[in-house]
Protein backbone atom coordinates (compact mmCIF):
# COMPACT_ATOMS: atom_id res chain seq x y z
CA UNK A 1 0.00 0.00 0.00
CA UNK A 2 1.38 3.70 -1.06
CA UNK A 3 2.57 5.99 2.13
CA UNK A 4 4.38 9.17 2.52
CA UNK A 5 7.20 8.60 4.64
CA UNK A 6 9.19 11.00 6.51
CA UNK A 7 12.56 11.42 7.48
CA UNK A 8 14.13 11.88 9.96
CA UNK A 9 11.65 10.44 12.67
CA UNK A 10 13.51 12.57 15.36
CA UNK A 11 15.11 15.26 15.11
CA UNK A 12 16.96 17.59 18.00
CA UNK A 13 18.45 20.95 17.06
CA UNK A 14 19.89 23.72 19.19
CA UNK A 15 18.14 26.78 18.71
CA UNK A 16 18.79 29.33 16.11
CA UNK A 17 19.66 26.31 13.82
CA UNK A 18 18.49 25.55 10.61
CA UNK A 19 16.62 22.39 10.45
CA UNK A 20 15.64 20.66 7.19
CA UNK A 21 12.44 18.21 7.46
CA UNK A 22 11.92 15.80 4.47
CA UNK A 23 9.01 13.98 3.19
CA UNK A 24 7.99 11.35 -0.01
CA UNK A 25 4.57 11.77 -1.27
CA UNK A 26 2.60 9.40 -2.47
CA UNK A 27 3.71 9.23 -6.03
CA UNK A 28 0.92 10.03 -8.17
CA UNK A 29 -0.75 13.00 -5.53
CA UNK A 30 -0.21 16.36 -7.04
CA UNK A 31 -0.97 18.26 -3.65
CA UNK A 32 1.26 18.16 -0.53
CA UNK A 33 0.94 19.95 2.78
CA UNK A 34 2.82 20.15 6.21
CA UNK A 35 0.92 20.48 9.63
CA UNK A 36 2.20 20.66 13.35
CA UNK A 37 1.23 19.29 16.53
CA UNK A 38 2.62 20.60 19.44
CA UNK A 39 2.66 18.22 22.57
CA UNK A 40 -0.94 18.07 23.96
CA UNK A 41 -2.48 20.61 21.27
CA UNK A 42 -4.35 19.93 18.38
CA UNK A 43 -2.87 19.49 14.82
CA UNK A 44 -2.45 22.69 12.74
CA UNK A 45 -2.19 23.66 9.56
CA UNK A 46 0.90 24.88 7.97
CA UNK A 47 1.17 25.09 4.15
CA UNK A 48 -0.06 23.57 1.02
CA UNK A 49 1.49 23.41 -2.20
CA UNK A 50 0.13 22.50 -5.26
CA UNK A 51 1.88 22.84 -8.90
CA UNK A 52 5.30 23.80 -7.55
CA UNK A 53 4.09 26.33 -5.76
CA UNK A 54 2.47 27.52 -2.04
CA UNK A 55 -1.45 27.41 -2.55
CA UNK A 56 -2.25 28.44 1.03
CA UNK A 57 -0.32 29.19 4.19
CA UNK A 58 -1.29 29.72 7.95
CA UNK A 59 -0.59 32.81 10.34
CA UNK A 60 1.99 29.87 11.49
CA UNK A 61 4.23 29.75 8.58
CA UNK A 62 5.83 32.85 8.46
CA UNK A 63 9.49 33.99 7.11
CA UNK A 64 11.39 31.52 8.97
CA UNK A 65 9.72 28.49 7.04
CA UNK A 66 10.18 27.64 3.61
CA UNK A 67 8.80 24.56 1.29
CA UNK A 68 10.68 23.11 -1.67
CA UNK A 69 9.98 20.59 -3.59
CA UNK A 70 13.56 19.82 -4.74
CA UNK A 71 12.96 17.09 -7.58
CA UNK A 72 9.98 14.70 -8.75
CA UNK A 73 10.17 12.79 -5.41
CA UNK A 74 10.99 15.13 -1.98
CA UNK A 75 8.56 17.78 -0.46
CA UNK A 76 11.09 19.71 2.27
CA UNK A 77 9.99 21.91 5.23
CA UNK A 78 12.92 23.98 6.39
CA UNK A 79 13.22 26.44 9.39
CA UNK A 80 15.89 28.91 9.14
CA UNK A 81 16.35 29.79 12.70
CA UNK A 82 14.61 27.34 15.11
CA UNK A 83 12.94 28.73 18.46
CA UNK A 84 12.11 26.27 21.66
CA UNK A 85 8.53 27.29 20.69
CA UNK A 86 8.92 24.97 16.90
CA UNK A 87 9.43 22.00 18.71
CA UNK A 88 6.43 19.79 17.53
CA UNK A 89 5.87 16.34 15.64
CA UNK A 90 5.20 17.76 12.03
CA UNK A 91 3.85 15.83 10.00
CA UNK A 92 3.68 15.38 5.90
CA UNK A 93 0.27 14.86 3.85
CA UNK A 94 -0.95 14.55 0.06
CA UNK A 95 -3.77 13.84 -1.82
CA UNK A 96 -4.29 13.33 -5.47
CA UNK A 97 -6.22 16.40 -6.01
CA UNK A 98 -7.26 19.63 -4.36
CA UNK A 99 -10.38 19.55 -6.20
CA UNK A 100 -12.23 16.83 -5.65
CA UNK A 101 -13.29 15.62 -1.82
CA UNK A 102 -9.96 12.76 -0.91
CA UNK A 103 -8.73 12.69 1.91
CA UNK A 104 -5.08 13.29 2.77
CA UNK A 105 -2.32 10.60 3.76
CA UNK A 106 -0.23 11.34 6.33
CA UNK A 107 3.33 10.38 6.97
CA UNK A 108 4.23 9.19 10.53
CA UNK A 109 5.74 12.44 11.22
CA UNK A 110 8.86 14.03 12.19
CA UNK A 111 9.48 14.65 15.90
CA UNK A 112 11.47 18.09 16.38
CA UNK A 113 12.76 19.01 19.24
CA UNK A 114 14.96 22.61 19.99
CA UNK A 115 17.08 22.37 22.48
CA UNK B 1 -10.25 31.13 16.35
CA UNK B 2 -11.37 27.50 15.84
CA UNK B 3 -13.32 26.81 13.33
CA UNK B 4 -13.59 22.79 13.90
CA UNK B 5 -14.43 22.00 17.78
CA UNK B 6 -14.22 18.88 19.70
CA UNK B 7 -15.20 19.68 23.04
CA UNK B 8 -14.78 16.27 25.26
CA UNK B 9 -10.92 15.81 25.40
CA UNK B 10 -11.49 12.07 26.52
CA UNK B 11 -14.24 9.59 26.20
CA UNK B 12 -14.17 5.51 27.81
CA UNK B 13 -16.21 3.45 26.65
CA UNK B 14 -16.52 -0.41 27.49
CA UNK B 15 -16.40 -3.27 24.74
CA UNK B 16 -18.97 -3.91 22.58
CA UNK B 17 -21.05 -0.48 23.65
CA UNK B 18 -21.30 2.29 21.48
CA UNK B 19 -18.88 5.50 21.10
CA UNK B 20 -20.03 8.95 20.06
CA UNK B 21 -17.66 11.14 19.15
CA UNK B 22 -19.09 14.91 18.54
CA UNK B 23 -17.83 17.45 16.60
CA UNK B 24 -18.98 20.95 16.15
CA UNK B 25 -17.82 23.81 13.41
CA UNK B 26 -18.16 27.10 12.77
CA UNK B 27 -17.54 27.78 9.17
CA UNK B 28 -20.83 27.49 7.00
CA UNK B 29 -18.53 27.11 4.19
CA UNK B 30 -16.80 23.82 4.73
CA UNK B 31 -18.69 21.36 2.28
CA UNK B 32 -16.66 17.62 2.99
CA UNK B 33 -15.82 16.46 6.67
CA UNK B 34 -13.24 13.49 7.56
CA UNK B 35 -12.67 11.59 10.65
CA UNK B 36 -9.10 10.72 11.86
CA UNK B 37 -7.22 8.51 13.98
CA UNK B 38 -4.76 8.71 15.86
CA UNK B 39 -2.31 6.55 17.59
CA UNK B 40 0.37 7.51 19.68
CA UNK B 41 4.16 7.92 17.87
CA UNK B 42 1.80 7.61 14.23
CA UNK B 43 0.41 9.95 11.98
CA UNK B 44 -3.62 10.54 11.60
CA UNK B 45 -4.83 7.97 9.75
CA UNK B 46 -8.39 8.49 7.21
CA UNK B 47 -11.24 7.40 8.86
CA UNK B 48 -14.58 7.86 7.33
CA UNK B 49 -15.66 10.67 5.32
CA UNK B 50 -19.17 12.48 4.26
CA UNK B 51 -19.60 15.20 1.94
CA UNK B 52 -21.63 18.49 2.81
CA UNK B 53 -24.97 16.84 0.16
CA UNK B 54 -25.16 13.60 2.67
CA UNK B 55 -26.64 13.61 6.13
CA UNK B 56 -25.53 10.15 6.78
CA UNK B 57 -21.73 7.47 5.55
CA UNK B 58 -21.61 4.27 7.00
CA UNK B 59 -18.58 1.80 6.48
CA UNK B 60 -18.55 -1.18 8.60
CA UNK B 61 -18.86 -0.22 12.60
CA UNK B 62 -18.46 3.50 11.73
CA UNK B 63 -20.98 5.68 10.64
CA UNK B 64 -20.84 9.47 10.61
CA UNK B 65 -23.82 11.55 10.49
CA UNK B 66 -23.66 15.68 9.69
CA UNK B 67 -26.61 17.71 11.00
CA UNK B 68 -25.66 21.04 8.36
CA UNK B 69 -28.69 23.45 10.15
CA UNK B 70 -26.58 22.45 13.82
CA UNK B 71 -22.86 22.68 12.05
CA UNK B 72 -22.55 19.36 14.37
CA UNK B 73 -21.13 16.04 13.11
CA UNK B 74 -20.86 12.67 15.32
CA UNK B 75 -18.67 9.78 15.05
CA UNK B 76 -20.93 6.35 15.86
CA UNK B 77 -18.43 3.36 16.53
CA UNK B 78 -20.70 0.01 17.12
CA UNK B 79 -19.25 -1.88 19.07
CA UNK B 80 -16.96 -0.25 20.28
CA UNK B 81 -13.21 -3.09 20.95
CA UNK B 82 -10.15 -2.42 22.65
CA UNK B 83 -8.15 -1.61 19.58
CA UNK B 84 -10.41 1.29 18.83
CA UNK B 85 -8.29 3.42 21.63
CA UNK B 86 -7.03 6.26 20.42
CA UNK B 87 -7.53 10.03 19.40
CA UNK B 88 -9.78 11.17 17.27
CA UNK B 89 -9.47 14.07 15.26
CA UNK B 90 -12.69 15.46 13.14
CA UNK B 91 -11.34 17.68 10.30
CA UNK B 92 -12.95 20.25 7.75
CA UNK B 93 -12.07 22.17 4.52
CA UNK B 94 -14.13 24.04 1.64
CA UNK B 95 -13.41 22.48 -1.83
CA UNK B 96 -9.90 22.97 -2.60
CA UNK B 97 -8.34 24.19 0.87
CA UNK B 98 -6.60 22.69 3.40
CA UNK B 99 -7.96 20.33 5.67
CA UNK B 100 -8.47 22.38 9.15
CA UNK B 101 -8.60 20.00 12.06
CA UNK B 102 -10.13 19.66 15.60
CA UNK B 103 -8.25 18.98 18.66
CA UNK B 104 -8.98 15.73 19.22
CA UNK B 105 -11.16 13.30 21.70
CA UNK B 106 -9.16 10.39 23.33
CA UNK B 107 -11.04 7.29 22.76
CA UNK B 108 -10.66 4.27 25.73
CA UNK B 109 -12.47 1.29 25.19
CA UNK B 110 -12.00 -0.94 27.90
CA UNK B 111 -12.51 -4.81 27.37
Amino acid sequence: EPEVTQTPSHQVTQMGQEVILRCVPISNHLYFYWYRQILGQKVEFLVSFYNNEISEKSEIFDDQFSVERPDGSNFTLKIRSTKLEDSAMYFCASSDTPTLNTEAFFGQGTRLTVV
Amino acid sequence: DQQVKQNSPSLSVQEGRISILNCDYTNSMFDYFLWYKKYPAEGPTFLISISSIKDKNEDGRFTVFLNKSAKHLSLHIVPSQPGDSAVYFCAARQAGTALIFGKGTTLSVSS
